[in-house]
Order: C-alpha cells, then structure tokens, then sequence
C-alpha cells in the first residue's frame, strides 16, 4: 500500500537560517512526488513536484526538495525561511501506474521565528 | 496555476439543515475531482472520487446519503451536506485533478462548516 511519512509534527527554524521539513514515501515503483503548503484556513497550494529528470526539483518561493530514490524521501528544503514560511506542509505521492487520488503525509507545521 | 474556487467560504448552520458547497474549476476542465475533510491539525481526509456524470465513489466509512456529490459538470461539483450535525463541523476541500500524466491537482480554498 501507499503511505507518506512526515517523522515531524512541527519544525521551527529562526528567520534566514536553513530549513528542511523531512518526506519519506512507500510506494510500488516509481511515484510522483509533491509538496503542497497550507495557509490558516486556505486549501492547498502547490509549490513543486518530481515527475522525472533531475533529483533536485525547484519550485514556488524558494523552496526545492530533493528526490533520493535509494532513501525513499523527497525532504522541502529553502537556504533561508522567512516568517511569511509559517505553515503546514504537506508531502503527497501517486504510484505511476495510478490513476486515483494523491496520498498525504500527516503535515508538518514550520513556525519561521524572527 | 490553475484557479479552483470554492463557495462559500465559511458557513454556520442549525443542525438537522443542509447546507451545499458548490467547488469550480476556473480555467480547465477536469474529468475527475474529489472531496476531502479536514479536521483541526489533520491531514486531509478523502471523502469521496467523483467522474463528471458519474456517481461518486465514497471512501470507506463516509455516508454516501448524508454527503451528496453532484459532478454536473467538468467545471462544476457540489456537496451537500444533509440534515447537518455538529460533528459534521469540518474544514471541506474540493480537488479538480486533470487528464493525462502527471495527473495533477488543484485545490480549492476550503470551506468552513460550523453546525451549531
């Protein structure tokens, strides 16, 4: 079966330091990978995803993550957070071979302090 | 990226009324869509997979006859949440996901339900 794993309830990380919010992923074979960030009370928003090619992917506002296939993980990165950061953040993956829904981690909520 | 919109945005209802939320595709159209609920400091849960002019399919566990999905469209789903409870209080996100590989989503800006 397919599962996501976010090992961390929250992450917090002083304004301009480095930030990783940590993925790992079960799936059967080679799966598309996203993350998507969630403001108080909004829906989702993309910021990147990994289909194929080059393992780093870089997306919306600043933030990249890497797809380590040996490792099973897909962890959010950015060089340096800012407050307007703060959110949750959701890691999702489809199995190629599926046509169904994303399959979400449990969150990790980023609280970016000044 | 593409525009999902979602109305209304917050809703307070009686209980035993209902209440329906309608979820739009703005600028593409989608054969698929889905339904999900989130409760305070959860993850979203799938309710229910819906094809345009098909009946919806319903995750295990969902009432299929208090939460009505109407997929009129390929721009356009409602759900109508039926004689309404307060533990039906929940945040409700729609999904459009497109056709062809990499099959991707869009979401809706949520709902926010509060039976009182």
């Amino acid at each position: 079966a397919q599962s996501v794993a976010q090992p961390e309830d929250q992450v917090n990380v002083a304004e301009g330091n480095p930030l990783t919010v940590k993925c790992t992923y079960s799936v059967s074979g080679n799966p598309y990978l996203f993350w998507y960030v969630q403001y108080p009370n909004r829906g989702l928003q993309f910021l990147l995803k990994y289909i194929t090619g080059d393992n780093l992917v870089k997306g919306s506002y600043g933030f990249e993550a890497e797809f380590n296939k040996s490792q099973t993980s897909f962890h959010l990165k950015k060089p340096s957070a800012l407050v307007s950061d703060s959110a949750l953040y959701f890691c999702a993956v489809r199995d190629r071979g599926s046509q169904g829904n994303l399959i979400f981690g449990k969150g990790t909520k980023l609280s970016v302090k000044p | 990226g593409a525009v999902v919109s979602q109305h209304p945005s917050r809703v307070i209802c009686k209980s035993g009324t209902s209440v329906k939320i309608e979820c739009r595709s703005l600028d593409f159209q989608a054969t698929t869509m889905f339904w999900y609920r989130q409760f305070p400091k959860q993850s979203l849960m799938l309710m229910a997979t819906s094809n345009e002019g098909s009946k919806a399919t319903y995750e295990q566990g969902v009432e299929k006859d208090k939460f009505l999905i109407n997929h009129a469209s390929l721009t356009l789903s409602t759900l109508t949440v039926t004689s309404a409870h307060p533990e039906d209080s929940s945040f409700y996100i729609c999904s459009f996901r497109t056709s062809g590989i990499p099959y991707e989503q869009y979401f809706g800006p949520g709902t926010r339900l509060t039976v009182t």
